[in-house]
């Protein structure tokens, strides 16, 4: 069982709809991902939040919101998306560089989303 | 940048055969890390294996080991002993340290489909 847990498991929305995706870990991990992956292709990052602050943004829409409530969540609120944004959302967690020799990320089973 | 290349977009071997896996790399930076993820249909991403780049050993996981050859830049996975359980998406990936969390660039990956 992944120990990173993502709801929902499936989502569909229409473009006019705001929902959101959460995510949560319990592994004591200051660093929190959101990649986001279509069909056939490697996932691409999105955000990193690191000691609950944002810390990288890759030229995301703003149409994609991210909070990190605690250290433990992580959240992906969506608004007006396009049919394009259809895709998996994975999240991930990691421990910081100091403590970790190798710095893997674990990834949750991801949010497929389908917007209409 | 850094740069990350799998050259085999589909692959199939014999249950019970070994099958390797190419990944070929490209970075500046003299310290890095290589990761290999599976991903199966349900779409969670799996860790299998890391190999850092002072690693003096190839890095060895139960059914899994990396050929590391740092001249060439590549670090291909082995996968002995095939299972028909060990068909799916598999990544390559590299680390790029960033000052908080671990920034992972993936290949476009390799879908390896075990025959019985």
């Amino acid at each position: 069982d992944t120990e990173v847990t993502q709801t929902p498991k499936h989502l569909v929305m229409g473009m006019t709809n705001k929902k959101s995706l959460k995510c949560e870990q319990h592994m004591g991990h200051r660093a929190m991902y959101w990649y986001k992956q279509k069909a056939k292709k490697p996932p691409e990052l999105m955000f990193v939040y690191s000691y609950e602050k944002l810390s990288i943004n890759e030229s995301v829409p703003s149409r994609f919101s991210p909070e990190c409530p605690n250290s433990s969540l992580l959240n992906l609120h969506l608004h007006a998306l396009q049919p394009e944004d259809s895709a998996l959302y994975l999240c991930a967690s990691s421990q910081d560089r100091v403590r970790a020799r190798t710095g893997e990320l674990f990834f949750g089973e991801g949010s497929r989303l389908t917007v209409l | 940048a850094q740069k990350i290349t799998q050259t085999q977009p589909g692959m199939f071997v014999q249950e019970k055969e070994a099958v390797t896996l190419d990944c070929t790399y490209d970075t500046s930076d003299p310290s890095y890390g290589l990761f290999w993820y599976k991903q199966p249909s349900s779409g969670e991403m799996i860790f299998l294996i890391y190999q850092g780049s002072y690693d003096q050993q190839n890095a060895t996981e139960g059914r899994y080991s990396l050929n590391f050859q740092k001249a060439r830049k590549s670090a291909n996975l082995v996968i002995s002993a095939s299972q028909l359980g060990d068909s799916a998406m598999y990544f390559c990936a590299m680390r790029e340290v960033m000052e908080y969390g671990n920034k992972l660039v993936f290949g476009a990956g390799t879908i390896l489909r075990v025959k019985s």
